[in-house]
């Protein structure tokens, strides 16, 4: 069964303060992973799609990164509007996990001014 | 402009009172999944459908149904709301499910 894992929990920062978030993946074959933002009492929004190792994305002050086992959300000179939870998924790789998104219990970024 | 359009966004109401929250979704999206958000617990998925007709269970899918009739509607269906469910629920959807998915912007029920 896929599973993700993202560390830490919570993370408050400093504005420009730039660190990084962790989401840990065990799938049997990897077919892309998510990021996503989540902003209180709202949906989820889309972030990044990331296919291989080695893979990065960016946009504005993100950039997301990936390797075998794990991948990063780095924010660099984070402002207070980038304060959400963010989360990260993988789709279905087969088996007892067919058709189910899995996603990881997020971290919730506070960016103070 | 695209969107998953969920309704109603909040509701209250009473233990075993059936109720149904629509989800509907204007980019004609073969793949549609109902999730619970509770604190904690991060989000589970209920159901999901890979296509018209075609359902199937996630991890939490007790005391939930659902149909998928026609291509943009997946409503949620609770015969006899408990008060466990009471939960922030989100209607998702894409085009296959190994594509990222668009979010509704929540419905909060509240089972007293």
């Amino acid at each position: 069964e896929d599973q993700v894992t993202q560390s830490p929990e919570a993370l408050r920062l400093q504005e420009g303060e730039s660190s990084s978030l962790n989401c840990s993946y065990t799938v049997s074959g990897l077919r892309g992973l998510f990021w996503y933002r989540q902003d209180p009492g709202k949906g989820p929004e889309f972030l990044f799609t990331l296919y291989s190792a080695g893979e990065e994305k960016e946009k504005e002050r993100l950039k997301a990164t990936l390797t075998k086992k794990e991948s990063f959300l780095h924010i660099t000179a984070p402002k207070p509007e980038d304060s959400a939870t963010y989360l990260c998924a993988v789709p279905p790789s087969g088996g007892t996990s067919y058709g189910k998104l899995t996603f990881g219990q997020g971290t919730i970024l506070t960016v103070h001014p | 402009e695209a969107q998953v359009t969920q309704n109603p966004r909040y509701l209250i109401t009473v233990t075993g009172k059936k109720l149904t929250v629509t989800c509907s979704q204007n980019m004609n999206h073969e793949y549609m999944s109902w999730y619970r958000q509770d604190p904690g617990l991060g989000l589970r998925q209920i159901y999901y459908s890979m296509n018209v007709e075609v359902t199937d269970k996630g991890d939490v899918p007790e005391g939930y149904k659902v149909s998928r009739k026609e291509k943009r509607n997946f409503p949620l269906i609770l015969e006899s709301p408990s008060p466990n469910q009471t939960s922030l629920y989100f209607c998702a959807s894409s085009f296959a499910e190994d594509q990222p998915q668009h979010f509704g912007d929540g419905t909060r029920l509240s089972i007293l």
